[in-house]
């Protein structure tokens, strides 16, 4: 089945360390995403990326970092520098032709925990 | 400025009732797209519907129907008939370009049997 897979779906982290989460997708879609959802709230852009070894800040870049450097692999690191990294974190993909303006598809999600 | 305001936040429903979630955007490209997305209890968020600037019919699907108005600049989104299942987190988007979609804060949307 063609799907977008994040890991873990439960991840703890100690202040002060960093924290890799991944996200994987099979629909060779160009475009992938990262977004934070916090409480009563809506998703907000942090990284995202059209093409391979290319990626751009969103919204709230600040203390994540990316790479991407498979087609199919755009994971997102939360740093120490990131002050409060407790949220759900959102993957997503789209077909990205120009001016298409398609819509994304969306992975479970990671639940990011700090203790 | 770009920005989606879904003012309901919570909204409870008895079984069988119809249900309207209100969406405002603001915009001043005259080039967008719309979008809902459904998030059940499991986290992910599920693709609904895509709807363009130029193209302002209403569109049916089953029980779900959407009512885009450019002159209020809202796209409502409206459950007839509601069931236990439809309830989640409803949330609009908006895309003015093809990498940037701002979302709303989301509608939770609680249908009682």
């Amino acid at each position: 089945d063609g799907g977008i897979t994040q890991s873990p779906k439960y991840l703890f982290r100690k202040e002060g360390q960093n924290v890799t989460l991944s996200c994987e997708q099979n629909l060779n879609h160009d475009a992938m995403y990262w977004y934070r959802q916090d409480p009563g709230q809506g998703l907000r852009l942090i990284y995202y990326s059209q093409i391979v070894n290319d990626f751009q800040k969103g919204d709230i870049a600040e203390g994540y970092s990316v790479s991407r450097e498979k087609k199919e692999s755009f994971p997102l690191t939360v740093t120490s520098a990131q002050k409060n990294p407790t949220a759900f974190y959102l993957c997503a993909s789209s077909i990205d032709v120009g001016g298409s303006y398609n819509e994304q598809f969306f992975g479970p999600g990671t639940r990011l925990t700090v203790l | 400025a770009q920005k989606v305001t879904q003012a309901q936040t919570e909204i409870s429903v008895v079984e069988k009732e119809d249900v309207t979630l209100d969406c405002v955007y603001e915009t001043r490209d005259t080039t967008y797209y719309l979008f809902w997305y459904k998030q059940p209890p499991s986290g992910e968020l599920v693709f609904l519907i895509r709807r363009n600037s130029f193209d302002e019919q209403n569109e049916i699907s089953g029980r779900y129907s959407w009512n885009f108005q450019k002159s209020t600049s809202s796209f409502n989104f409206t459950i007839t008939a509601s069931q236990v299942v439809d309830s989640a987190v409803y949330f609009c988007a908006l895309s003015y370009n093809n990498n940037d979609m701002r979302f709303g804060a989301g509608t939770r949307l609680t249908v009682k049997p």
